[in-house]
C-alpha cells in the first residue's frame, strides 16, 4: 500500500526551514529517502530502519516513528541545490528490499 | 564505475509494437527492479528479482514481462504496446539484505503513440 506524503508541493525561500512527511497505514521496517532533480534519476539520501532511529546528515535529517508508521525529513537553512521532488520509500518486511513508494513533495527553494 | 545502466534512453513505439528495455548493474547486486514512473504518481513497483533465476510481481505488472538473464541483467519487455504505457521506467538494484542503498539507472523516457 502507497504511503502518503504531505505536502504534495512547498516551496520556501533560500535559509528557510522544511519538512517532509510520509505515512503508511501499515507495519513498516524501514523507510527510504530520495531526492529526484527534474529528468534524472533518484538520488539515495538515507535510510531508517525500524527502533525509531534519527539520522542525519549535514542539514538533512530524518526521524521514524514506528508507532505512529510515519517518517519526517527535516531540512535546514535550506539551500538552492535542496531544490526538487522528495520521495519516501516504505518496506514492511525485513529483507525484502520492496519498495513501495509515496507520491513525492515537490520542494522550490526561491534565492 | 558505470552503476546501473539503461537502454535505450528515449524510445517511440507505435500501439502493438513490441520492444525490450535493457538494464544491467556492476555492483554485483544480487536484487534487481523495474519501475514506472507517471506525472504526480510516484515511482510504482513493476517487477523485481531478488535472485538471479527468481522474479516476482510488483504493484503494476500487467502488460510486462521480464527476464534475469543473469546476475548483472534485468530486461523489461512491452509484448504490445499500448498508449497507457507512456512513461519513464526506472531500472534500480540493491544488495540483498534491508538497509541498503536502491541504486536507480538513469531512466528510459518511452511514448507508445
Amino acid at each position: 500500500q502507497q504511503p502518503v506524503q504531505s505536502p504534495q508541493a512547498v516551496i520556501l525561500r533560500e535559509g528557510e526551514d522544511a519538512v517532509i512527511n510520509c505515512s503508511s497505514s501499515k507495519a513498516l521496517y524501514s523507510v527510504h529517502w530520495y531526492r529526484q532533480k527534474h529528468g534524472e534519476a533518484p538520488v539515495f539520501l538515507m535510510i531508517l530502519l525500524k527502533g525509531g532511529e534519527q539520522k542525519g546528515h549535514e542539514k538533512i535529517s530524518a526521524s521514524f516513528n514506528e508507532k505512529k508508521q510515519q517518517s519526517s525529513l527535516y531540512l535546514t537553512a535550506s539551500q538552492l541545490s535542496y531544490s526538487g521532488t522528495y520521495f519516501c520509500g516504505t518496506d514492511r518486511i525485513q529483507g525484502a528490499q520492496k519498495l513501495v513508494f509515496g507520491q513525492g513533495t515537490r520542494l522550490t527553494i526561491n534565492p | 564505475n558505470a552503476g546501473v545502466t539503461q537502454t535505450p534512453k528515449f524510445q517511440v513505439l507505435k500501439t502493438g509494437q513490441s520492444m525490450t528495455l535493457q538494464c544491467a548493474q556492476d555492483m554485483n547486486h544480487n536484487s534487481m527492479y523495474w519501475y514506472r514512473q507517471d506525472p504526480g504518481m510516484g515511482l510504482r513497483l513493476i517487477y523485481y528479482s531478488a535472485s538471479e533465476g527468481t522474479t516476482d510481481k510488483g504493484e503494476v505488472p500487467n502488460g510486462y514481462n521480464v527476464s534475469r538473464l543473469n546476475k548483472r541483467e534485468f530486461s523489461l519487455r512491452l509484448e504490445s504496446a499500448a498508449p497507457s504505457q507512456t512513461s519513464v521506467y526506472f531500472c534500480a538494484s540493491t544488495r540483498v539484505s534491508s538497509g541498503n542503498t536502491i541504486y536507480f539507472g538513469e531512466g528510459s523516457w518511452l511514448t507508445v503513440v
